[in-house]
């Protein structure tokens, strides 16, 4: 029963490097996305899916890319980062775009960056 | 546009007292209503939901009750257990723009003393 599996569970930075933060799921999920999360703002969503070869930008995208080659992977790349970004990032999935369908989430991703 | 307040936090309680987490919302259309609980070190996981006014979602002795007249969804439980302890988050979900569109507040969180 994985779910929503990302990694690596920490990482650090230097400012202006780039990494992806790997997200897979097993339950055949049309819908993934990406948040990140900061003290007293919630979940911004960043980029989403809503299938393989298709993606879309939240409400936060700026520094962030995004791809969806098959159904069950959906990589957030930073192109170069920034203290900014320092931030805790989870993948989520639900089986489709719909106002009833659940999120499911991974662990995330602890982000430093220096 | 569409936003989620919540009460902030830490809730500090006794085992076994009862609970209200406060959660009130604006949204542009008829939105489907949810909590969502983080645990230390984990994602965050559904609790419960509500799809229309005047339903009662419930799970795991929580409920909340969808209040269309004062745009509300506050989170009860008559007795809670230290393993309640947790950041519990309302969010709602909405048709916007022909994209479903998740709000999520700011998360609240609950310390349970033995």
């Amino acid at each position: 029963n994985a779910g929503v599996t990302q990694t690596p569970k920490f990482q650090v930075l230097k400012t202006g490097q780039s990494m992806t933060l790997q997200c897979a799921q097993d339950m055949n999920h049309e819908y993934m996305s990406w948040y990140r999360q900061d003290p007293g703002m919630g979940l911004r969503l960043i980029h989403y899916s809503v299938g393989a070869g298709i993606t879309d930008q939240g409400e936060v995208p700026n520094g962030y890319n995004v791809s969806r080659s098959t159904t069950e992977d959906f990589p957030l790349r930073l192109l170069s980062a920034a203290p900014s970004q320092t931030s805790v990032y989870f993948c989520a999935s639900s089986s489709r775009q719909g106002l009833n369908s659940p999120l499911h989430f991974g662990n995330g991703t602890r982000l430093t960056v220096t | 546009g569409n936003s989620v307040t919540q009460m902030e936090g830490p809730v500090t309680l006794s085992e076994e007292a009862f609970l209200t987490i406060n959660c009130t919302y604006t949204a542009t259309g008829y939105p489907s209503l949810f909590w969502y609980v983080q645990y230390p070190g984990e994602g965050l996981q559904l609790l419960l939901k509500a799809t229309k006014a005047d339903d009662k979602g419930s799970n795991k002795g929580f409920e909340a009750t969808y209040r269309k007249e004062t745009t509300s969804f506050h989170l009860e439980k008559g007795s809670v257990q230290v393993s309640d302890s947790a950041v519990y988050f309302c969010a709602l979900s909405v048709w916007d723009t022909g994209r479903r569109a998740l709000t999520f507040g700011s998360g609240t969180r609950l310390q349970v003393q033995p």
